[in-house]
Parts: C-alpha cells; sequence; structure tokens
C-alpha cells in the first residue's frame, strides 16, 4: 500500500468549490506530519501551494490565492487541499508530500477538470 | 527572484552515466536544503535525493541508492547529481527543488535508451 494515495481524477464546475484528498497509509497518523501541496499544469514545474499540519502550522506559498487552503480529516487520516471559487486556471494536477522516514514521499497526483 | 536552473540532461545508453548540475540564484544557496526529484513521462513526481545545507546528511530513494551521487559546492552555488549504471527506468524530467521543496528548476530531461 503507498504511504499517500490520492483519487486520480476529480471534475468540479466553475465557481464551485473542489477537495482534494490525500490519505496516509494505516499506521501513518495525519496529526503529526505536515502535508505540502503543489499545482502542475502541462510542461511546466510544480508549484508549490501550501502546507498544513495545523490551524496554529500553516502556510500559504508566495503569491497563492487565498482560494487555496489546507486542512484534515482526522477521521480518514487525510490531508484534505480545498480550492473554492474554483476558475479554468485551475485545471491541473496536484500533488501532496509529507517528509517521511528521511524522504519526500509523493501522493500518485489528482488531475483536477474544470468543466 | 529564486531560480534553479538544471543543466547536464540528454539521451544515454543504458549502463551510461550523466551528471546533472543546477544553478542556484536569488537565494543564499548556503543556507538551503537542497533536493532532486524526478517525473517520468506522464507519470507522477518522485523523490530521489536529497542533501543538507552543508552536505553533510545526503538521503537516497531506495531505487537510485548505490548508483546515485548527490553533492554541492556552496562557493559556486550548485548542485550536483552524478547518475551511474543507468536504466530504461531512469528516463524523466530531472528537477532541482529547493528545500520544502518550495521552489523549483524547469527540469533537464534524460532519456535512457538504446
Amino acid at each position: 500500500q503507498a504511504v499517500l494515495t490520492q483519487p486520480s481524477s476529480l471534475s468540479a464546475s466553475p465557481g464551485a468549490s473542489a477537495s482534494l484528498t490525500c490519505t496516509l497509509r494505516s499506521g501513518i497518523n495525519v496529526g503529526t506530519y505536515r502535508i505540502h501541496w503543489y499545482q502542475q499544469k502541462p510542461g511546466s514545474p510544480p508549484q508549490y501551494l501550501l502546507r498544513y499540519k495545523s490551524d496554529s502550522d500553516k502556510q500559504l506559498g508566495s503569491g497563492v490565492p487565498s482560494r487555496f487552503s489546507g486542512s484534515k480529516d482526522a477521521s480518514a487520516n487525510a490531508g484534505i487541499l480545498l480550492i473554492s471559487g474554483l476558475q479554468s486556471e485551475d485545471e491541473a494536477d496536484y500533488y501532496c508530500t509529507i517528509w517521511h522516514s528521511s524522504a519526500w514521499v509523493f501522493g500518485g497526483g489528482t488531475k483536477l477538470t474544470v468543466l | 527572484e529564486v531560480q534553479l536552473v538544471e543543466s547536464g540532461g540528454g539521451l544515454v545508453q543504458p549502463g551510461g552515466s550523466l551528471r546533472l548540475s543546477c544553478a542556484a540564484s536569488g537565494f543564499t544557496f548556503s543556507n538551503y536544503e537542497m533536493n532532486w526529484v524526478r517525473q517520468a513521462p506522464g507519470k507522477g513526481l518522485e523523490w530521489v535525493s536529497y542533501i543538507s545545507s552543508s552536505g553533510s546528511t545526503i538521503y537516497y530513494a531506495d531505487s537510485v541508492k548505490g548508483r546515485f551521487t548527490i553533492s554541492r559546492d556552496n562557493a559556486k552555488n550548485s548542485l550536483y547529481l552524478q547518475m551511474n549504471s543507468l536504466r530504461a527506468e531512469d528516463t524523466a524530467v530531472y528537477y532541482c527543488a529547493r528545500q520544502i521543496p518550495d521552489y523549483w528548476g524547469q527540469g533537464t530531461l534524460v532519456t535512457v535508451s538504446s
């Protein structure tokens, strides 16, 4: 089982909100990790969006709109990237990552379609 | 402005070697940890290696351990990745990435094929 699991795809409408999940493998407690999120568009490197560990330990990346925010669902052992007021430019791949066992571990990515 | 510029990619035969470089500017390079992250065509991100700001601590992904060597020259604001015994599955865009990683270069393509 992968350390981080993301749904492969998600669709949402312009103006709506999208909730992207990053589920940690059983036995790895989401509460102990900072989860970092990236956006990647075709042909470009990943762009850093934000980190979230708790409401007192969170940070939005430089220049990232406040429409992007992070949270956690402890019951699901998952990190969440919430994008509100979806715009067509938000259509991209989104990746989560954590520092685990002396390595950066990435989720498989979620392709977000805005239609 | 933070800039990371990779170079050194190209086409190499299986079993061959390549050395990637990453030139950093816009920040105090010697204060930051650095990473190499790769992305195979049409696939997701895979972390390759980490080096601490001083170079004293290094980690590798299991998939490259024993074949790749990360290093840095803080006097030259440069990061390196020596890749030996290359395999077809090493084919990817290789990104130099700062710390978290928060800033990424544009990447350099490595193709391993006969």
